[in-house]
């Protein structure tokens, strides 16, 4: 079986630009969760969707967007981008289940630079 | 609100000797609990999971677990380390919803030849 791929693996942008990155998650598996990694602030969670519903929210700015098609396939955009959000994304997938034994599944990430 | 903290940045360890991560949460209720491991340009690897029962738990590459409610500790421990073990290890803990993890800042592990 296929694990999480995420696309591209490496981007450079710069200030004021929007992104676009794509995660495909196990098949199967309907959630997808998005989190940001940074040397500063770790591993922080973005959000979650399910059955294309976000179901979770961090706490990110309005500036950070996503969305989940029927096949499961997963996108986050970043509007405006700003030096700080120059991180690395990843993207996690699980069965549908809450709560007991839902073990998240993460892809390598994305390694978005922003200039 | 959740929170983890991960006590040590970096250890250095030599190989063959005994490792432990330190971990300790803050939860209201049970916590779901969980140790990552990332290695350099990697995402992150599931090494083992607690959500009830037996408080010592065992997980993949020869990790155990050890869950202590009255300690609020998860802390994560090898009997004899591998140079492939060096990497950077997180402790996470999930609600009930279990899709929403709260990270530690991670531990960094050098193996020393």
């Amino acid at each position: 079986k296929a694990g999480v791929t995420q696309t591209p693996r490496y981007l450079i942008k710069t200030r004021g630009q929007q992104v676009t990155l794509s995660c495909s998650p196990i098949s199967g598996h309907r959630s997808v969760s998005w989190y940001q990694q940074t040397p500063g602030q770790g591993l922080q969670f973005l959000f979650e969707y399910f059955s294309e519903t976000q179901r979770n929210k961090g706490n990110f700015p309005g500036r950070f967007s996503g969305r989940q098609f029927s096949n499961s396939r997963s996108e986050m955009n970043v509007s405006t981008l700003e030096l700080g959000d120059s991180a690395l994304y990843l993207c996690a997938s699980s069965l549908a289940t809450k709560g007991a034994d839902n073990e998240q599944f993460f892809g390598p990430g994305t390694r978005l630079t922003v200039l | 609100a959740q929170s983890v903290t991960q006590p040590d940045i970096h250890i250095t360890v030599s190989e063959g000797a005994s490792l432990e991560l330190r971990c300790n949460y803050s939860y209201g209720a049970t916590p779901y609990l969980f140790w990552y491991v990332q290695s350099p340009g990697q995402g992150l690897q599931l090494l083992l999971k607690y959500f009830s029962g037996d408080t010592l738990v065992q997980g993949i590459k020869g990790f155990e677990a050890e869950f202590k409610r009255s300690q609020s500790s998860f802390n994560l421990r090898k009997p004899s380390v591998h140079w492939s073990d060096a990497a950077e290890y997180f402790c996470a803990v999930a609600g009930a919803a279990g899709n929403k993890l709260t990270f530690g800042g991670g531990t960094r592990v050098l193996v020393k030849p």
